[in-house]
């Protein structure tokens, strides 16, 4: 079975400063995906960032990158000079290719971004 | 723009009553997807549903039901509303070779008294 572990309820940072959320996972497949969604407070989960377990090379999207260690099974989340729009639980989840239709999320981890 | 809307934002039902949870997509999308998202325990998946009429259970679908009738609408259904199933509700939808890049709707927050 798969798993997906974040093992940060809820984090602070201030405003500026650079944030990492931390991502575990456990799966016995070779191929898979992995992503991060946002949910902000009262507003819809959005797709910010996703990586192709082949790829070497860590995705990056704009202020958000990923360190994608695939020998650990770690998948951790860096926002640089977070913003207070930054704000949001953030989940990390697991999908296997060609598999079962199905994401695996992690318990998510509330980011408060402060002024 | 995806567009994923849910019929309600907050819902209040009794012990007992059958519910009905709609959700649209306008984006053509082949899959559509329920979950209930619980604090500590993350989102996890009802339904879903990858055409049509179509409908596979997902980790946690006893005391739910859903329908498919037409591509752009998935219904979420509980025949018998409990307690236990006070909870929030998102909806969401991928295209069909886009499986996992799903988009969400803004969520239903439903409270069985």
């Amino acid at each position: 079975a798969q798993t997906v572990t974040q093992s940060q309820p809820e984090m602070s940072v201030q405003e500026a400063e650079t944030v990492t959320l931390s991502c575990t996972y456990d799966t016995s497949e070779n191929n898979y995906y992995l992503f991060w969604y946002k949910q902000p407070p009262s507003r819809q989960m959005i797709l910010v960032i996703r990586q192709e377990a082949y790829k070497q090379q860590n995705a990056t999207e704009n202020r958000f990158s990923v360190n994608f260690q695939k020998a650990a099974k770690s998948f951790s989340l860096k926002i640089s000079d977070s913003q207070l729009g930054d704000t949001a639980m953030y989940f990390c989840a697991l999908a296997l290719m060609n598999r079962d239709d199905k994401i695996i999320f992690g318990k998510g981890t509330r980011l408060h971004i402060l002024p | 723009d995806v567009k994923v809307t849910q019929s309600s934002r907050y819902l209040v039902k009794r012990t007992g009553e059958k519910v009905f949870l709609e959700c649209v997509q306008d984006m053509d999308h082949e899959n559509m997807f329920w979950y209930r998202q619980d604090p500590g325990l993350g989102l996890r998946l009802i339904y879903f549903s990858y055409d049509v009429k179509m409908k596979e259970k997902g980790d946690i679908p006893e005391g739910y039901s859903v329908s498919r009738e037409k591509k752009e609408r998935f219904s979420l259904i509980l025949e018998s509303a409990s307690t236990n199933q006070t909870s929030m509700y998102l909806c969401a939808s991928s295209r069909g070779d886009s499986l996992y890049e799903q988009y969400f709707g803004p969520g239903t927050r439903l409270t069985v008294t």
